[in-house]
C-alpha cells in the first residue's frame, strides 16, 4: 500500500480537551501536510511543515515533525464539537509532487 | 466559482459500462490531481497533471482507467468496462505550485456506484 500509518484510527474526547494524532512514514520527505475531511465532503488543507522545520503553529493547531523517527503529530488544543472530522497527513518525497495520504484519524469531540 | 468543481456528484452505473468524471480546477492552477477514496480509507493517488501532460500516472490501477487534460484546465477521468470494485468517491484537487509547497484544493468528489 502507498499509504502511511496514522494512529489512533479513531479518537473520542470531550469538548475542551486536547486531541493528538500521529502520522508515520517510511521514506524521506520533502514536506508534510495535514488535511481535514468532514463526513462526505472534500478535504481542506490545515497546515504544511517542511522537512527542515520541527514545529509549526496555526491558531489551535500545532504540528511537529521528527524526520529521524519519520513521524509527525497534529495537536488540536481546546477542542470543539465542530472539530469532529477525519484528519489525514499527506507527504511528498524529494523530486516529486505526488502527495501520498495516510489512513486517517477519525476524531469525535463530544459536547 | 472560486473552488474546484466536480461533476457529476453522484453516478450510478452498471457493471461493464463506460463512465466519465469531470473536474474543473481553480483558474490558474497548473497542477491537477485525481484521487480515489473508499469508505474509511485515505485518498489513494491515481494521477497528476502539470499543465496538459500527465506528470505521474503511477497510481492508475489498470488500463481501464485513463485521464486527460487537453487544454491544461478541465480534466476528465475515464473508466472503461466498470467493475463493482471501482465503486468509490473520486476526488479531484488542484494546486498552484511554488516550488514543492503546493497546498491542494479539493473538490467535493464524484461518488461512483457500480451495480
Amino acid at each position: 500500500s502507498q499509504q502511511g500509518e496514522e494512529d489512533p484510527q479513531a479518537l473520542s474526547i470531550q469538548e475542551g480537551e486536547n486531541a493528538t494524532m500521529n502520522c508515520s512514514y517510511k521514506t524521506s520527505i520533502n514536506n508534510l501536510q495535514w488535511y481535514r475531511q468532514n463526513s462526505g465532503r472534500g478535504l481542506v488543507h490545515l497546515i504544511l511543515i517542511r522537512s527542515n522545520e520541527r514545529e509549526k503553529h496555526s491558531g489551535r493547531l500545532r504540528v511537529t515533525l521528527d524526520t529521524s523517527k519519520k513521524s509527525s503529530s497534529l495537536l488540536i488544543t481546546a477542542s470543539r464539537a465542530a472539530d469532529t472530522a477525519s484528519y489525514f497527513c499527506a507527504r511528498t518525497t524529494s523530486g516529486t509532487y505526488k502527495y501520498i495520504f495516510g489512513t486517517g484519524t477519525r476524531l469525535k469531540v463530544l459536547a | 466559482g472560486a473552488g474546484v468543481s466536480q461533476t457529476p456528484s453522484n453516478k450510478v452505473t452498471e457493471k461493464g459500462k463506460y463512465v466519465e468524471l469531470r473536474c474543473d480546477p481553480i483558474s490558474g492552477h497548473t497542477a491537477l490531481y485525481w484521487y480515489r477514496q473508499s469508505l474509511g480509507q485515505g485518498p489513494e493517488f491515481l494521477i497528476y497533471f502539470q499543465g496538459t501532460g500527465a506528470a505521474d500516472d503511477s497510481g492508475l490501477p489498470n488500463d481501464r482507467f485513463f485521464a486527460v487534460r487537453p487544454e491544461g484546465s478541465v480534466s476528465t477521468l475515464k473508466i472503461q468496462r466498470t467493475e463493482r470494485g471501482d465503486s468509490a468517491v473520486y476526488l479531484c484537487a488542484s494546486s498552484l505550485f511554488k516550488g514543492n509547497t503546493g497546498e491542494l484544493f479539493f473538490g467535493e468528489g464524484s461518488r461512483l456506484t457500480v451495480l
